[in-house]
């Protein structure tokens, strides 16, 4: 299957920690990435790998993996957390496109 | 540090076309695989197409087949993205965005965008 699975919307309290999930087939063959998109404008990689932050990303976040679910953990959210995030992999069912998740709306209580 | 800049929004009637630029800075193009990702109001993010680094061919999701050509000038360093027979639906950002070095199904750097506004 070819589809990301997210929940569309995950609260979290100022300071707590909160947890992403994003679910599908092709994550036992592929890494999932994960994107921080705020209103009007473009996203924002800040995981990637296994657990990778680019520069410049605190770390705060956090990526994890386990069997056919990638996890995007953000330990002690702030309020400039609150965005949307997509995660994004590869399909492993044969054509490999690129897919995405349909994303998560954050929001920081 | 890759920088992406897009041309600028544009408005279309339906069945026309549009092509939407992505001028590369900091590196060539020919050091990158370029992608367009799409992004219709108030929706999630939509792969289009792009350049797949472990075969050296560009490809496009399904969709799009038979309705977009991404192709590159590398003399100028710009990517280009044309999307033809336009409708309503095809209202979106569309976002450039290059397929990191370090892990094939990840895009590092993005463009910021260029509203495409489907209109008669």
């Amino acid at each position: 299957s070819s589809e990301l699975t997210q929940d569309p919307a995950v609260s979290v309290a100022l300071g707590q920690t909160v947890r992403i999930t994003c679910q599908g087939d092709s994550l036992r063959s592929y890494y999932a990435s994960w994107y921080q998109q705020k209103p009007g404008q473009a996203p924002v990689l800040v995981i990637y790998g296994k657990n990778n932050r680019p520069s410049g990303i605190p770390d705060r976040f956090s990526g994890s993996s386990s069997g056919n679910t990638a996890s995007l953990t953000i330990t002690g959210a702030q309020a400039e957390d609150e965005a949307d995030y997509y995660c994004n992999s590869r399909d492993s069912s044969g054509n490999l496109n690129w897919v995405f998740g349909g994303g998560t709306k954050l929001t920081v209580l | 540090q890759v920088q992406l800049v897009q041309s600028g929004a544009e408005v279309k009637k339906p069945g026309a076309s549009v092509k939407v630029s992505c001028k590369v800075s900091g590196y060539t193009l020919t050091e990158l695989s370029m992608h367009w990702v799409r992004q219709a109001p108030g929706k999630g993010l939509e792969w289009m197409g792009g350049f797949d680094p472990e075969d050296g061919e560009t490809i496009y999701a399904q969709k799009f087949q038979g309705r977009v050509t991404m192709t590159e000038d590398t003399s100028t360093d710009t990517a280009y993205m044309e999307l033809s027979s336009l409708r309503s639906e095809d209202t979106a950002v569309y976002y450039c965005a290059t397929v990191s070095l370090e892990a094939v199904t990840t895009f590092d750097y993005w463009g910021q965008g260029t509203l495409v506004t489907v209109s008669s």
